[in-house]
């Protein structure tokens, strides 16, 4: 099975960066996911790495040490709508679904 | 455009019901999904489906059911509603690619 951990709530300022932090442990790796939901809403897809290293799509990056079973999100220039759960989910060796963590609450205030 | 919708997005229903969620995508996926999500929780998975025909048990699968008749549908029941069964509840689909599309997602709550 898998376990996954994130932090539960962040807080952090409008135009900094903040760093959403993601440790797994997995039989096996095949590929680890950032999703992004606003409340009341439906989770929407914001990165996948499979391979170690820094993904970068805009203001939002993915990280990803297979080794360390780490990953991270950094969110850039922070904008007041960028206040949302953010959700890790690993995928193990052999699976084609992956498990979600528990999501990490990011309150952006002005 | 291509989308996955759900049906209704609000339910109220008594205990020893049987309810049925629908959910429908035009993204021509064979893989389809069903979450619920729990303060708490997270999301998990209750049943998936690779394909007309296939379904599977998730983590939590126990008073669900699912059927695939088509590429499009995959309907989820609830045999006899419980009060633990009060969530809120995602359908998801995926093609050959990496990401899931999610539906917009169903409220239940079960009196």
């Amino acid at each position: 099975g898998q376990n996954i951990d994130q932090p539960t709530e962040m807080t952090a300022t409008e135009g900094a960066i903040v760093q959403i932090n993601c440790t797994y442990q997995t039989s096996g790796f095949n590929g680890l996911f950032w999703y992004q939901q606003h409340a009341g809403e439906a989770p929407t897809f914001l990165s996948y790495n499979v391979l170690d290293g820094l993904e970068e799509k805009g203001r939002f990056s993915s990280f990803l040490s297979r080794s360390k079973g780490y990953s991270y999100l950094l969110l850039k220039e922070l904008q007041m709508k960028d206040s949302a759960s953010y959700l890790c989910a690993v995928r193990g060796r052999g699976s084609y679904i992956p498990t979600f963590g528990r999501g990490t609450s990011l309150i952006v205030h002005p | 455009d291509a989308e996955i919708t759900q049906s209704p997005r609000h339910k109220i229903t008594e205990t020893g019901r049987q309810v049925t969620l629908a959910c429908h995508q035009t993204w021509n996926h064979n893989n389809m999904f069903w979450y619920r999500q729990d303060l708490g929780h997270g999301l998990r998975l209750i049943h998936y489906s690779y394909g007309v025909h296939d379904t599977n048990k998730g983590e939590v699968s126990d008073g669900y059911s699912v059927s695939r008749s088509n590429t499009e549908d995959l309907p989820l029941t609830l045999e006899s509603a419980a009060s633990s069964q009060t969530s809120v509840y995602f359908c998801a689909s995926s093609g050959t690619g990496d990401g899931y599309t999610f539906g917009s997602g169903t409220r239940l709550t079960v009196v």
